[in-house]
């Protein structure tokens, strides 16, 4: 079965503090790996997409690293700032099917 | 450029009545998807419209509800008669591409809220 997990669940960190959250799948045959961010009450919003021959992205203060043999991917966030507070998802897409969506890390900063 | 537009942004409705949901998708974006979010659950899929056509409706719950994309451009969801567990989000998302591969991008609407009491 074509499965997402995230990890943690949620985390707290102090602003201008780096963080790392973690992404596992189960996704065959594998075909990209995206992270969104999404705040409160607000549509998703794509950070990075990975294939398979890529292992590291950067957006910014986001990079997105992805070990397809190991099935994982990271998102770590440089700098933290108050905006950051959100949810992050990870995304995987077989090819040929629908994209997979993980349960999201639940990033708060504070000042 | 517009981005993707759902209306209403939040309807709360009773058990039993309908309500429809529309979207417009980014203009030139042959992909539509409907998405659902349940609360404390991950975003669901639901279905994939290429242009007019259904291309995968394999995440629609039951006959209640009901997708359509005529002409191509905006959709609509209708959930009749709706139940207490169709409360959620509802998100629709558009993209240029959706081959095999899939990797173009994909844009959100801000999701519509169903509140069904």
């Amino acid at each position: 079965k074509n499965q997402v997990e995230q990890s943690p669940q949620s985390l707290i960190i102090l602003e201008g503090k780096n963080c790392t959250l973690q992404c596992n799948y189960t996704v065959s045959p594998f075909s990209n790996l995206r992270w969104y961010k999404q705040d409160t009450g607000r549509g998703p919003v794509s950070l990075t997409i990975m294939t398979f021959s890529e292992n590291t992205k950067s957006n910014g203060r986001y990079t997105a690293t992805l070990d397809a043999d190991t099935k994982q991917s990271s998102l770590h966030i440089t700098a933290s700032q108050l905006s950051d507070s959100a949810s992050y998802i990870c995304v995987v897409r077989a090819i040929g099917q629908n994209f997979v969506f993980g349960p999201g890390t639940r990033l708060s900063v504070l000042p | 450029e517009a981005g993707v537009t759902q209306f209403p942004s939040h309807s709360v409705i009773e058990k039993g009545q309908t309500v429809t949901l529309r979207c417009d998708p980014i203009s030139g974006h042959d992909n539509l998807y409907w998405y659902r979010r349940v609360m404390g659950k991950e975003i669901k899929f639901l279905l994939h419209f290429v242009k007019e056509s259904k291309q995968d409706e394999s995440g629609m719950p039951n006959n209640r509800f009901l997708a359509e994309r005529t002409g191509g451009t905006y959709s609509t969801l209708k959930v009749q008669p709706a139940e207490l567990e169709d409360s959620g989000v509802y998100f629709c998302a558009s993209s240029r591409d959706a081959g095999q591969l899939g990797t173009g991008e994909l844009f959100f609407g801000e999701g519509s809220r169903l509140t069904v009491l």
